[in-house]
């Protein structure tokens, strides 16, 4: 089975600087789908970015992108620029590329931006 | 707009009462999943379902079944809650294909007493 480990349950950064997340998974699978969603407080988790495994170019999204090492099992995520409504828990998520439609979540990584 | 509407935010129900929570999705979306979320352990995978009539076990499906009798509804049933099952439940809907996003709804928080 797939596991999804997210190391750091707290961060917390100053406004307009550049945090990353990091992400590390297990998996025998040579194709997969990596994601990064995002959960502001009490509000709908929202999808943030996300990644093919056999597509090796790490996405970019604005102020979001990745830091992907397929070898390494890793997949972080970096926010440039911080703004205060990047203040959430990000949760890591990881899919099979065939079978069922099953997401697996790390354990989420609660950022806070400081003013 | 996709949009995923879960049928109450805030429930408070007593042990060994019979739960529903209720989802529906408008975007014809094909599968259907339910979560509980907890500190700590992030979000886990209770039941899901690819198809009207259709169910799979997730992580976690002990003390709870599902049922979904139409394409865009999917419900989650707590047959006894206990307190353990206290907790923030999630509903989320996606369509058939690896990079199509998941869209999730607002939560119900349910509160065993």
């Amino acid at each position: 089975a797939q596991t999804v480990t997210q190391s750091q349950p707290e961060m917390s950064v100053q406004e307009a600087e550049t945090v990353t997340l990091s992400c590390t998974y297990d998996t025998s699978e040579s194709n997969y789908y990596l994601f990064w969603y995002k959960q502001p407080p009490s509000r709908q988790m929202i999808l943030v970015i996300r990644q093919e495994a056999y597509k090796q170019q790490n996405v970019t999204e604005n102020r979001f992108s990745v830091n992907f090492q397929k070898a390494a099992k890793s997949f972080s995520l970096k926010i440039s620029d911080s703004q205060l409504g990047d203040t959430a828990m990000y949760f890591c998520a990881f899919m099979k590329n065939f079978g069922n439609e099953k997401l697996t979540f790390g354990t989420g990584t609660r950022l806070t931006i400081i003013p | 707009d996709v949009k995923v509407t879960q049928s109450s935010r805030y429930l408070v129900k007593r042990t060994g009462e019979k739960v529903f929570l209720e989802c529906v999705q408008d975007m014809d979306h094909e599968n259907m999943f339910w979560y509980r979320q907890d500190p700590g352990l992030g979000l886990r995978l209770i039941y899901f379902s690819y198809d009207v009539k259709m169910k799979e076990k997730g992580d976690i499906p002990e003390g709870y079944s599902v049922s979904r009798e139409k394409k865009e509804r999917f419900s989650l049933i707590l047959e006894s809650a206990s307190t353990n099952q206290t907790s923030m439940y999630l509903c989320a809907s996606r369509l058939t294909g690896g990079l199509y996003e998941q869209y999730f709804g607002p939560g119900t928080r349910l509160t065993v007493t």
